[in-house]
């Protein structure tokens, strides 16, 4: 089993949509998360952290449930420019270097 | 601030060929990671380094060696290059306190034939 998974898609949807991404982890001990975009052949940016009590950055909201160990992001009223590949990443710490980002997850945005 | 950099953008080498990859960031992160991305598998740690003079192996090490002599620079050398190397590697860096947010490269595009 993959240490961090996320469904591959792709999504496609329309213009104004809400679309919601997964993601898995399973290493209990994880104790940082982000979401990082990545546009077609480009490097992947961070997009936003997620933390705990759940946190929104306008148009998207993340959220943690270290219960079932997965968090997710939520885009509202999608816009062509959200068209990317969204990697989910996970840190152990304290003292863990490491980052372990899923395979990503495509979207699609369509007028 | 030009942020992280990575030379070549592109190359293609021959199996058995060797090159380096090099990383420069002028941000003072403390932290520097190689990576390899490839169709399907997402992003795959090779070698890492948490300050000047050190350095560790990641997730798929093999292959590979690095060196991070000075804290600016990570480099990323390929001994003998295979097909399976056939990837697009991005180097990115961290500060090595608080935030953890990871900064990349634009990443380089290599094909062994």
């Amino acid at each position: 089993r993959k240490e961090v998974e996320q469904d591959p898609g792709p999504f496609n949807v329309p213009e104004g949509a809400t679309v919601a991404f997964n993601c898995t982890y399973s290493n209990s001990a994880s104790q940082s998360f982000f979401w990082y975009r990545q546009d077609c052949r480009k490097e992947p940016k961070l997009l936003m952290s997620v933390y705990s009590s759940g946190n929104e950055d306008g148009r998207f909201t993340a959220q943690l449930n270290r219960a079932s160990q997965y968090i997710s992001l939520l885009i509202r009223d999608s816009k062509l420019s959200d068209s990317a590949t969204y990697l989910c990443a996970v840190r152990t710490g304290p003292g863990g270097f490491k980052t372990i980002f899923g395979a990503g997850t495509r979207l699609f945005v369509k007028a | 601030n030009a942020g992280v950099t990575q030379t070549p953008k592109f190359r293609v080498l021959k199996t058995g060929q060797s090159m380096t990859l090099l990383c420069a960031q002028d941000m003072n992160h403390e932290y520097m990671y190689w990576y390899r991305q490839d169709p399907g598998m997402g992003l795959r740690l090779i070698h890492y380094s948490v300050g000047e003079g050190t350095t560790a192996k990641g997730e798929v090490p093999d292959g590979y060696n690095v060196s991070r002599l000075k804290k600016q620079n990570f480099l990323l050398g390929l001994e003998s290059a295979a097909p399976s190397q056939t990837s697009v590697y991005f180097c990115a860096s961290e500060t090595g306190t608080g935030a953890n947010e990871q900064f990349f490269g634009p990443g380089t595009r290599l094909t062994v034939l």
